[in-house]
């Protein structure tokens, strides 16, 4: 079957680094994608990886490691509006979507 | 502003009620998909439409129906509504197959079933 997995929570202090790790098993690999969801509201795209390697995008990084199943997200400089859930998510050969069921960052000050 | 309309926002509805929630986008995109969120568990797709006039079911159909008349509208029916649809429901659209995937999101529904 398919699966991705990541943290159900993790914790983080104001100001630090934080790395959020998914690892997945899937039919096929078009792509893999990070979205933050805010409490209450919808999801909204952060990064897409298809390619091995580390995609910078201001305080956020996404990397990818196609051979080991493997990415993380990094998140710098963390604020306190960056608590929100992580969803991690692979397209498969059929180009569909398998999500994890989410990081709940918590930053405190 | 242009991007996806999802109503109502939020439902109570009594178990065997038929409901449908509506969902409009305004960014001609070809490929539109529903979700639902429950607690613990990642997005899961109830059916999709790559472009106007096809859908296809996704991972959880079952009790639910699409319909796709045109591109920017894509409505959810719940025929008869069971307690374990009880859920928040996510429409979605991208520019469609093979493209980077990036999907963007309504503000979500929430429907509670009792």
């Amino acid at each position: 079957g398919q699966n991705i997995d990541q943290p159900t929570e993790m914790t983080a202090t104001e100001g630090a680094i934080v790395q959020i790790n998914c690892t997945y098993q899937t039919s096929g690999f078009n792509g893999l994608f990070w979205y933050q969801q805010h409490a209450g509201e919808a999801p909204t795209f952060l990064s897409y990886n298809v390619l091995d390697g580390l995609e910078e995008k201001g305080r956020f990084s996404s990397f990818l490691s196609r051979s080991k199943g493997y990415s993380y997200l990094l998140l710098k400089e963390l604020q306190m509006k960056d608590s929100a859930s992580y969803l991690c998510a692979v397209m498969d050969s059929n180009y569909q979507l398998i999500w994890g069921a989410g990081t709940k960052l918590i930053i405190k000050p | 502003i242009a991007g996806i309309t999802q109503a109502p926002t939020s439902q109570i509805l009594a178990a065997g009620r038929r409901m449908t929630l509506r969902c409009t986008q305004d960014m001609r995109h070809n490929a539109m998909y529903w979700y639902r969120q429950d607690l613990g568990l990642g997005l899961r797709l109830i059916h999709y439409s790559n472009t106007a006039g096809t859908t296809g079911k996704g991972e959880v159909p079952d009790g639910y129906s699409v319909s796709r008349a045109n591109t920017d509208d894509f409505p959810l029916t719940l025929a008869s509504a069971v307690p374990s649809q009880t859920s928040v429901y996510f429409c979605a659209s991208s520019s469609g197959r093979g493209d980077t995937g990036e999907l963007f999101f309504g503000e979500g529904s929430r429907l509670t079933v009792l």
